[in-house]
């Protein structure tokens, strides 16, 4: 089953460190992003990656840190210099080769809860 | 500044109606247009989409509708079913942007009474 996963679901962080989000496609995309979703507020781009080795900030960037050394896999770190880290994560991907689509597929989110 | 807005945070419909969700945009330059469902606590999931050299497209119980003059596009389910009852995200991206991330409204918040 082709597919976006990300780990784990819930997470809870103490204030002040660094915490990992996974995300994994196996639907052989080359472009992977992440979002981040508060209540009552739209999704907001925070990193993208059309290839590998290559990423690009969004409009929040700050506070967040991403790699792309597989095609596969584009983790999100966020680290304590983000402010309002509590919120929910999304990953998601497409295809981006000579624009075929812009449809972006969605893992399941990680909630992110700082204590 | 929202490039993308739905201005309608919910909207109430009876089962086996018409639900219509509106979005409107301010950037001329997105020829690209998506909406997308999310149940909560999950990821969205596609819905349909529209080029801008289409004015409708059709599937199944869901059309969108796209008015490029009037910088509107709406999404039209029929009928509705209990289902349906979600938050629908309006999103758009335009060529220039490349493959970067889609620009989402705030959503609407379908809710389908029995």
């Amino acid at each position: 089953d082709g597919g976006i996963t990300q780990s784990p679901k819930y997470l809870f962080r103490k204030e002040g460190q660094n915490v990992t989000l996974s995300c994994e496609q196996n639907l052989n995309h080359d472009a992977m992003y992440w979002y981040r979703q508060d209540p009552g507020q739209g999704l907001r781009l925070i990193y993208y990656s059309q290839i590998v080795n290559d990423f690009q900030k969004g409009d929040i960037a700050e506070g967040y840190s991403v790699s792309r050394e597989k095609k596969e896999s584009f983790p999100l770190t966020v680290t304590s210099a983000q402010k309002n880290p509590t919120a929910f994560y999304l990953c998601a991907s497409s295809f981006s080769s000579g624009r075929i689509t812009d449809t972006q597929y969605f893992g399941p989110g990680t909630r992110l809860t700082v204590l | 500044d929202q490039q993308v807005k739905q201005n309608s945070p919910s909207l109430s419909v009876q089962e086996g109606r018409i639900s219509i969700l509106n979005c409107d945009y301010t950037n001329s330059m997105f020829d690209y247009f998506l909406w997308y469902k999310k149940y909560p606590a999950e990821g969205p999931t596609f819905l349909i989409s529209i080029s801008s050299i289409k004015d409708k497209n059709e599937d199944g119980r869901f059309t969108v509708f796209l008015n490029k003059s009037a910088k509107h596009l709406s999404l039209h389910i029929v009928p509705s079913q209990p289902g349906d009852s979600a938050v629908y995200f309006c999103a758009a991206s335009w060529l220039g942007g490349g493959a970067d991330g889609l620009t989402f409204g705030k959503g609407t918040h379908l809710i389908i009474q029995p």
